[in-house]
């Protein structure tokens, strides 16, 4: 089993519509979730980062975290072109040598259509 | 503040030829990760420093690739020989704590086509 799972898309959403993107983590231990996008030809940037259960919302983005079913999700309101891009869920977890380290998804790619 | 400097950004070798990759994290970040990202999918870790030790190297493939931090700052990394599978795009990334994925910040890559 992967230990982070996202539909790799791609997903299209219209113009001014909410895109919601999941995530599935398999480390029952993991504290911190993260949300990265990324255009095409470019490095990750960090958009959204949540630690407890429920959601946190940041300007057009809402990050939702269910911890019990190891479920992380991100919202994205009032879809716009520049949206378009690879989004990455990255879960913390500790590795066997006891350092903290980032597992990525596979990412899902959102396109928005004016 | 700059950001995390890689170079060369593109390089296209053939198979069983050599690379090497530098990395100069942002000035005082204590922990440098170098990343894989093959097309399509997410960044995979290949080694992580902290100062100038090796924290964690489980998914660096040991008999090909080697990565050094001297000094604790700027880092190499290289590959020899190269594979085709080895066609990906090599991130470096750098953060101020021990870990706190909000504080891991990502320079633009170094592109690597096997040929």
């Amino acid at each position: 089993q992967k230990e982070v799972e996202q539909n790799s898309g791609p997903l299209s959403v219209p113009e001014g519509a909410i895109a919601s993107l999941n995530c599935t983590y398999s480390d029952r231990g993991s504290q911190s979730f993260f949300w990265y996008r990324q255009y095409s030809g470019k490095s990750p940037e960090l958009i959204m980062f949540i630690y407890s259960n429920g959601d946190k919302e940041d300007g057009r983005f809402t990050a939702q975290l269910n911890k019990a079913s190891q479920y992380v999700s991100l919202l994205i309101r009032d879809s716009q072109p520049s949206d378009s891009a690879t989004y990455l869920c990255a879960v913390e977890i500790i590795s066997n040598f006891g350092n903290e380290k980032l597992t990525f998804g596979t990412g899902t790619r959102l396109t928005i259509i004016p | 503040e700059a950001g995390v400097a890689q170079s060369p950004r593109y390089k296209i070798i053939e198979k069983r030829q050599s690379v090497a990759f530098w990395c100069n994290p942002i000035s005082g970040h204590a922990t440098l990760y170098w990343y894989q990202q093959i097309l399509g999918q997410g960044p995979k870790l290949l080694i992580q420093f902290q100062n100038n030790g090796v924290v964690d190297d489980s998914q660096l493939p040991k008999d090909r690739f080697s990565a050094e931090r001297l000094k604790g700052v700027d880092s190499t990394l290289k590959i020899q020989p190269a594979k085709l599978e080895d066609s990906a795009v090599y991130l470096c990334a750098s953060s101020s704590l021990a870990f706190t994925g909000n504080t891991i910040y990502f320079g633009e890559g170094s592109w690597l086509t096997v040929v």
